[in-house]
C-alpha cells in the first residue's frame, strides 16, 4: 500500500519556466512533508518542509504548497535551472517532525537550456 | 547540517554470505536511521537506532536478517545477512537536524549500492 504517491515518473521543463512535481498522500495521519533531491550516486539532499498547520511555505527558488483537504502537496521551482535536474522525492511523517519518514516513488527533473 | 559518510560505497557479493555497512556523522546524534532503496523503487525506512538500546525495526524487517549496531552517538552499522539477489538495494543511513530554513529534516549519506549474485 502506497501511502505516498508522486504519479509522474518524469518531467521535462524548459530553463527558466516553472517546475511543478506533485505528491498525493492517503494517510492522513501525516502532519510534516518534506521535499529531497538526488543526483546519481548520491544520498538525497533536503530541499524544503512543511508543517501541516501551514499551507505554503518558501524558500529561494523553492515553494512547497500543502493541500489538507486533497492530501496533494506540491513543489514549484522558479526559474528552473540546469542544475535542478535530479530526482525528486517527495516525504511525509506522522510525528510532527522528520522521523519515520514515508517517501513516494520519485519523480526525474529535466531541464532543458 | 550533518556530514555522513558510509563504507563501502558499493560491493558485489555471494548470496549466502553477510555484509556490513557502515555510517559515520561527524557530530553527535540522538537517531540514526536505516533505508533500503531497491531498484526503481523508493526509498524504505528499515529500523531507528538509538545510542544504548536496541533497534527499532519497521513491518517486514527483522533483526536476524538486518542486525543493527549503535555503539556511540556518531556511528552505526546495517549487516546484510544471508544475502539474496533480492537484497541487491541503495542502503541509506541517515541522522536527523534542521535545515537552514529551521524546519526539522533528516540528512542522507551518499549510500552504499549492493549487488549480490
Amino acid at each position: 500500500d502506497q501511502q505516498v504517491k508522486q504519479n509522474s515518473p518524469s518531467l521535462s521543463v524548459q530553463e527558466g519556466r516553472i517546475s511543478i512535481l506533485n505528491c498525493d498522500y492517503t494517510n492522513s495521519m501525516f502532519d510534516y512533508f518534506l521535499w529531497y533531491k538526488k543526483y546519481p550516486a548520491e544520498g538525497p539532499t533536503f530541499l524544503i518542509s512543511i508543517s501541516s498547520i501551514k499551507d505554503k511555505n518558501e524558500d529561494g527558488r523553492f515553494t512547497v504548497f500543502l493541500n489538507k483537504s486533497a492530501k496533494h502537496l506540491s513543489l514549484h521551482i522558479v526559474p528552473s535551472q540546469p542544475g535542478d535536474s535530479a530526482v525528486y522525492f517527495c516525504a511525509a511523517s506522522a510525528l510532527q517532525g522528520a522521523q519515520k519518514l514515508v517517501f513516494g516513488q520519485g519523480t526525474r527533473l529535466t531541464i532543458n537550456p | 547540517s550533518a556530514v555522513i559518510s558510509q563504507k563501502p560505497s558499493r560491493d558485489i557479493c555471494q548470496r549466502g554470505t553477510s555484509l556490513t555497512i557502515q555510517c559515520q556523522v561527524d557530530s553527535q546524534v540522538t537517531m540514526m536511521f536505516w533505508y533500503r532503496q531497491q531498484p526503481g523503487q523508493s526509498l524504505t525506512l528499515i529500523a531507528t537506532a538509538n545510542q544504548g538500546s536496541e533497534a527499532t525495526y519497521e513491518s517486514g524487517f527483522v533483526i536476524d536478517k538486518f542486525p543493527i549496531s549503535r555503539p556511540n552517538l556518531t556511528f552505526s552499522t546495517l549487516t546484510v545477512s544471508n544475502m539474496s539477489p533480492e537484497d541487491s538495494s541503495i542502503y541509506l543511513c541517515s541522522v536527523e537536524g534542521r535545515g537552514l530554513a529551521g524546519g526539522e529534516t533528516q540528512y542522507f549519506g551518499p549510500g552504499t549500492r549492493l549487488l549480490v549474485l
